[in-house]
This record gives C-alpha cells, sequence and structure tokens, in this order.
C-alpha cells in the first residue's frame, strides 16, 4: 500500500508569491491533517479535513488556507508569503479523527521564502 | 492547556545501551492518548508506538517500549539495544480532543538523540 505522498518536495519562492502544496493521503484514509515545523515553533497544527470538511484550524492566519477533494486528495495554500513562512510542511492522513488510529505522516515540502 | 514538555534537548547514547527519552503532559481530559514519532534527517516523521490513557498495561512495539506512568502524568520511551539508526530526532505527542469528538496532536519539542559507534 503506497504511503502518504507530497509534492513538490522542495520549493523556492519570494516574499509576497503564494504557495500551493499537495498532499496524497494512504488509500482509504479520509482524515488529513497539516503541519508546520520551524525550528524555533516546533511542530504546529495548521488544520485537519475531513471528508471535503475542514474540522480545525490551528492558529495560523487567514494566509492559510486548505481544501480537501472527494478522492481525500488535500491542498494547502499559503497567500502573500513571508519569510517566516520558512518551514517543512508534513501532511499525515488517518482513518478518521474520532479514533486512536495514528497518523502517518509524508517526507514533507521544504518551503523555502527568500 | 494541554501540554508536552520533552526536558532532554539532546541525547550521546553508545550503541547497544538502552535510551529513556522522557515526556511530561499535562490535561485535564480523562480519555487521550500518547504518542511517539522518529523523525530522522530525511525530514519524514515515522509513527513508533502508542499508548490509550485507559490502557491498563504499558505499550510494547518491538525494541520501543512506553513507561506509561498516569499519575506522575508521565509517558517516557524505553528504545533496548540501541543501534545507529536510532539516531533522529524523537517527538513526544498527545492527541488533545477539542469540539466534542474532534481531535489534533499537541507536540513536545523534541529530543536529538545520537548513538555513537
Amino acid at each position: 500500500k503506497a504511503g502518504v505522498t507530497q509534492t513538490p518536495r522542495y520549493l523556492i519562492k519570494t516574499r509576497g508569491q503564494q504557495v500551493t502544496l499537495s498532499c496524497s493521503p494512504i488509500s482509504g484514509h479520509r482524515s488529513v491533517s497539516w503541519y508546520q515545523q520551524t525550528p524555533g515553533q516546533g511542530l504546529q497544527f495548521l488544520f485537519e479535513y475531513f471528508s471535503e470538511t475542514q474540522r480545525n484550524k490551528g492558529n495560523f492566519p487567514g494566509r492559510f488556507s486548505g481544501r480537501q477533494f472527494s478522492n481525500s486528495r488535500s491542498e494547502m495554500n499559503v497567500s502573500t508569503l513571508e519569510l517566516g513562512d520558512s518551514a517543512l510542511y508534513l501532511c499525515a492522513s488517518s482513518l478518521s479523527s474520532a479514533n486512536n488510529n495514528e497518523q502517518f505522516f509524508g517526507p514533507g515540502t521544504r518551503l523555502t521564502v527568500l | 492547556a494541554q501540554k508536552i514538555t520533552q526536558t532532554q534537548p539532546g541525547m550521546f547514547v553508545q550503541e547497544k545501551e538502552a535510551v529513556t527519552l522522557d515526556c511530561t503532559y499535562d490535561t485535564s481530559d480523562q480519555s487521550y492518548g500518547l504518542f511517539w514519532y522518529k523523525q530522522p534527517s530525511s525530514g519524514e516523521m515515522i509513527f513508533l508506538i502508542y499508548q490509550g490513557s485507559y490502557d491498563e498495561q504499558n505499550a510494547t512495539e518491538g525494541r520501543y517500549s512506553l513507561n506509561f506512568q498516569k499519575a506522575r502524568k508521565s509517558a517516557n520511551l524505553v528504545i533496548s539495544a540501541s543501534q545507529l539508526g536510532d539516531s533522529a530526532m524523537y517527538f513526544c505527542a498527545m492527541r488533545d480532543k477539542y469540539m466534542d469528538s474532534n481531535y489534533q496532536l499537541i507536540w513536545g519539542a523534541g529530543t536529538k538523540l545520537i548513538i555513537k559507534p
């Protein structure tokens, strides 16, 4: 069974631009969560999608948004990029967020904002 | 507020020795879950072990075991017979319940483990 895939793996953008990151969950998984990981702030929860609906959003500005498609694939968009948005963005999938199944993570997208 | 604390920023351990990575948590919920993940330099987060708050026995997965002390609110990870490939960042996380049946993971700051040959 294929794992969680994220594209692209690396991305370099400049301030003010926008970016879209993609995540394909494990087949059959309906929940997709996004996390931002930086050396200073550690891992922080961005949002979770389940059956095309955003279940919860972390404490991030509105420049960070996402969506989930009917095949459970998810995209995350960051508009008006800032230097502080440079981070590793991790996507994780699970069968359901309401039970104790562990989350399976993708390899991440490393975003650098210049 | 729910919180995860990992007090060891880094550890050096001799190969084949056992390692204990500390994790304490703070929650007012009765039902919660605790996870340990490993993150090698490649960046991918790898699930290691899970402990539910109502599980009476400590979780074990191969060389990994979780020393769960509920009264102390600690969930330390024990790696037996460490190997060079165990060198990585290790994160403790807690499932935090919000809005009835929704959950999110709260993460500790991590411990960087280096295994010496």
